[in-house]
């Protein structure tokens, strides 16, 4: 089992819509959560990071974090085409500093 | 402007020919890492650092050294690349450990081809 996987893509959605990216880990010691995205040919860029169960919202952007579960979503609404890239979940422990792992991403299409 | 750099951007080499890689922070950020981007995955982390003269291996150091002797600078060395590691390279920084200081940034990438 990976250490953080994220569901599969590629996930399309029209313009408008609402966007669900997912991720799970199996560290229960993780304690620090990350979504980056990141377009073709381009660096990773932070959007949310999230400490507490519970949601976080940023503008369109909601990062939700479960630890019982050990789940993070995140959620995009009102979707723009500018929001197509890639978006890497990641997750850091609290036992190992400086460690830190990305899921293998999931690249999300909005259509206008 | 606030930057992590690395240089060079593009590398073709040839197997056994060490080479190094270069990493730049001006963040004043305590911690640093590399990481390999393959198509279809992820980030996978190759070594960290947590301040000068302290690092750590990540999930894939196999044929990489690193040394932090400033804290700005990080590089990354293969002594006798392979094939297998062709690969696009990243560097990222962070402030610290603290909430809010994890985040990390990345550099440009550099895309490195070993025949």
């Amino acid at each position: 089992q990976k250490e953080v996987e994220q569901n599969s893509g590629p996930l399309s959605v029209p313009e408008g819509a609402i966007a669900s990216l997912n991720c799970t880990y199996s560290d229960r010691g993780s304690q620090s959560f990350f979504w980056y995205r990141q377009y073709s040919g381009k660096s990773p860029e932070l959007i949310m990071f999230i400490y507490s169960n519970g949601d976080k919202e940023d503008g369109r952007f909601t990062a939700q974090l479960n630890k019982a579960s050990q789940y993070v979503s995140l959620l995009i609404r009102d979707s723009q085409p500018s929001d197509s890239a890639t978006y890497l979940c990641a997750v850091n422990t609290n036992t190992n500093a400086g460690k830190s792992t990305f899921g293998d991403g999931t690249t999300l299409t909005v259509k206008p | 402007e606030a930057q992590v750099t690395q240089n060079p951007r593009y590398l073709i080499t040839v197997t056994g020919k060490k080479l190094t890689v270069t990493c730049s922070q001006n963040m004043n950020h305590e911690y640093m890492s590399w990481y390999r981007q393959d198509p279809g995955l992820g980030l996978r982390q190759i070594y960290y650092s947590m301040n000068v003269e302290v690092t750590d291996k990540g999930d894939v150091p196999e044929g990489y050294k690193v040394s932090r002797k400033e804290k700005r600078n990080f590089p990354l060395i293969l002594e006798s690349p392979s094939p297998n590691q062709t690969s696009l390279y990243f560097c990222a920084s962070s402030l610290g450990r603290g909430p809010g200081e994890e985040t990390q940034y990345f550099g440009p990438g550099t895309r490195l081809l070993v025949l």
